[in-house]
């Protein structure tokens, strides 16, 4: 199946600070990737989509200037998680579809923020 | 707008079969995923319905009836190993964007 690879898994920043996350297909072009987040015991939401090319097309009650997302090439998309505080602590996924629907996952990236 | 409802938990012996259901209710249907995902981890693609009946893969089974809106995934000769949530999701009306249920954590005892 597909590769996407994500980094870094873990990161632990300090409150204020800004963290990036990257999103990498590495045997696929994707021209559409997928940011989720998830707390502990709960189901992954969607934050937005990654268009390569235009700009994001963020879900509702998600903050575009907070979460900034960039799709630059057909293989790489970037999560930046700006100012971070506490309450932004959790686990980020990205995803590709190169079907249908079917996604092919990163290995996630766990955020703390002290 | 759209609904996926699966149970929180199950419980289930090593070597016994368990049938985790999840119910939905979408506009536009196009398909519905089953994903596993241990603790920590980023999910893996189980399997993939648009077709009404049953899909066979191995010990794992998922059946789709889009007239109940309604499938489920069947786990055969449990392991210790398929400890982990199970999230049913489904395509978004009109698009190929999958919305996720909360997803059923399953635990295998010996």
């Amino acid at each position: 199946g597909a590769v996407v690879s994500q980094h870094p898994s873990r990161v632990i920043c300090k409150s204020g600070t800004s963290v990036k996350i990257e999103c990498r297909s590495l045997d696929f072009q994707a021209t559409t990737m997928f940011w989720y987040r998830q707390f502990p015991k709960k189901s992954l939401m969607l934050m937005a989509t990654s268009n390569e090319g235009s700009k994001a097309t963020y879900e509702q009650g998600v903050e575009k200037d907070k979460f900034l997302i960039n799709h630059a090439s057909l293989t790489l998309s970037t999560l930046t998680v700006t100012s971070a505080h506490p309450e932004d602590s959790s686990f980020y996924i990205c995803s590709a579809s190169v079907r249908t629907g079917e996604l092919f996952f990163g290995e996630g990236s766990r955020l703390t923020v002290l | 707008g759209q609904n996926i409802d699966q149970p929180t938990e199950m419980t289930a012996t090593e070597g016994a079969i368990v049938q985790i259901n999840c119910t939905y209710q979408t506009s536009g249907f196009n398909g519905l995923f089953w994903y596993q995902q241990h603790a920590g981890e980023a999910p893996t693609f189980l399997s993939y319905n648009v077709l009404d009946g049953l899909e066979e893969k191995g010990r794992f089974s998922s059946f789709l009836s889009r007239s109940k809106g309604y499938s489920y995934l069947l786990l055969k000769e449990l392991q210790m190993k398929d400890s982990a949530s199970y999230l049913c999701a489904v395509p978004r009306g009109g698009s190929y964007i999958p919305t996720f249920g909360r997803g059923t954590s399953l635990i295998v005892h010996p």
